[in-house]
């Protein structure tokens, strides 16, 4: 059964404390991607990997930090240095390369961060 | 001048009726382009894909594109309750950090189908 795992569902944050959120796919996507959503707006890009062993920085960044170690598992960190971490969090994948096809995302089911 | 813009709405049509669904975008060199359905509190499904000008069908989803305007829309026909979500419009950024793939999302518009 092909697809993204996103773990845990529901992550608890104190203040000051590192996270990390697990996403994993079988789709043997090349490119996997990171995305932030809070209430009412749209869908803003953390960082973005297009092979293993190579990521480069979406428009929010900082405070945030990602491995690409496996084809399938792109992890990302949340820093303390992230100050407002309070998001629904959504990782993505994607064929890589040009034409018609190859860059549509599918996500998986999210990971809703709250720091208390 | 935003990217990617999308009526906010709530957008309320009645059960069986044509929702329209609009979404202009600002780089004319832009060659995706993507309609996502969100349902409160889960995440985007991917629900249509086009790449060339005019209709594309499938089912009762229509997407148009008119790359001239820069405006693509999303028609769905004999609306249901279970249509009820929120549409998020996405183009593709040509030459983001060297990638074709990464995409920009509008904000989205929450359609609200009343039986």
């Amino acid at each position: 059964d092909g697809g993204i795992t996103q773990s845990p569902k529901y992550l608890f944050r104190k203040e000051g404390q590192n996270v990390t959120l697990s996403c994993e796919q079988n789709l043997n996507h090349d490119a996997m991607y990171w995305y932030r959503q809070d209430p009412g707006q749209g869908l803003r890009l953390i960082y973005y990997s297009q092979i293993v062993n190579d990521f480069q920085k979406g428009d929010i960044a900082e405070g945030y930090s990602v491995s690409r170690e496996k084809k399938e598992s792109f992890p990302l960190t949340v820093t303390s240095a992230q100050k407002n971490p309070t998001a629904f969090y959504l990782c993505a994948s994607s064929m890589a390369g040009q034409g018609m096809g190859l860059n549509e995302q599918f996500f998986g089911p999210g990971t809703r961060l709250t720091v208390l | 001048q935003k990217e990617v813009e999308q009526n906010s709405g709530p957008l309320s049509v009645p059960e069986g009726a044509i929702a329209s669904l609009n979404c202009t975008y600002s780089d004319r060199v832009s060659q995706s382009f993507f309609w996502y359905r969100q349902y409160s509190g889960k995440s985007p499904e991917l629900i249509m894909s086009i790449y060339s000008n005019g209709d594309k069908e499938d089912g009762r989803f229509t997407a148009q594109l008119n790359k001239a305007s820069q405006y693509v829309s999303l028609l769905i026909r004999d609306s249901q309750p279970s249509d009820s979500a929120t549409y998020l419009c996405a183009v593709n950024r040509r030459n983001y950090g060297g990638s074709q793939g990464n995409l920009i999302f509008g904000k989205g518009t929450k359609l609200s189908v009343k039986p």
